[in-house]
């Protein structure tokens, strides 16, 4: 099993411009969530979804907006990019809420 | 709303000396705990969770975790630490009425020194 797989790894944002980070997951999951990390600051909600068709803001939602058309896939859309979106994003999925979370790799997004 | 406060940014100690990382929370109502680790440039792994039952929760790489509800900590501790212990940390708490949202503390990082 591939896990959660996040992509791309790497990317170079301008300011304003958008950009959609990828997710997906092969274990079933149907908890997923879209975490920030920035240096000093451990992980921030940003948001997460419960199942297909559902979605709910986390700690730190404004400029991102998600959607959950299937149980493997959870992107993250990032509109109107600002240099506060520098950041590695995380996604991470779990199979029940007593269930520990099962992360990506990583993106790490750089907006300049 | 629950939160999680890691009191350590950094912690320095000596390969083979014992160390503690502390974690506190902020509920009102009963939780779930848990502790990840991150090696560098990799996501977050499960280290240990505190669910119910024993508040002694042991995990993985001889790490172990004491749940205190009057002091609402979760403190991780390694009897012997080695050098690749070397990472960092993370706290995170749920709330068992609505386990759906995950809140992890800000991190510690440990540095083992030779």
């Amino acid at each position: 099993n591939a896990g959660v797989t996040q992509t791309p790894k790497f990317h170079i944002l301008k300011i304003g411009q958008s950009m959609t980070l990828q997710c997906t997951q092969d274990m079933n999951h149907n908890y997923m969530y879209w975490y920030r990390q920035d240096p000093g600051m451990g992980l921030k909600l940003i948001y997460y979804s419960v199942g297909a068709g559902i979605t709910d803001k986390g700690e730190v939602p404004n400029g991102y907006n998600v959607s959950r058309s299937t149980t493997e896939d959870f992107p993250l859309r990032l509109e109107l990019a600002a240099p506060s979106q520098t950041s590695v994003y995380f996604c991470a999925s779990r199979s029940g809420e007593a269930s520990p979370l099962h992360f990506g790799n990583g993106t790490r997004l750089t907006v300049t | 709303a629950q939160s999680v406060t890691q009191l350590d940014s950094q912690v320095p100690v000596f390969e083979e000396a014992p160390v503690e990382l502390r974690c506190n929370y902020s509920s009102s109502v009963s939780v779930y705990l848990f502790w990840y680790v991150q090696y560098p440039n990799q996501g977050l792994q499960l280290l240990l969770k505190y669910l119910s039952g024993s508040t002694l929760v042991k995990g993985i790489n001889g790490f172990e975790a004491e749940f205190n509800k009057s002091q609402t900590s979760f403190h991780l501790r390694k009897p012997s630490v080695h050098i690749s212990d070397t990472a960092e940390y993370f706290c995170a708490v749920t709330r068992r009425s609505n386990a759906s949202k995950i809140i992890f503390g800000s991190g510690t990082r440990l540095s083992i020194q030779p």
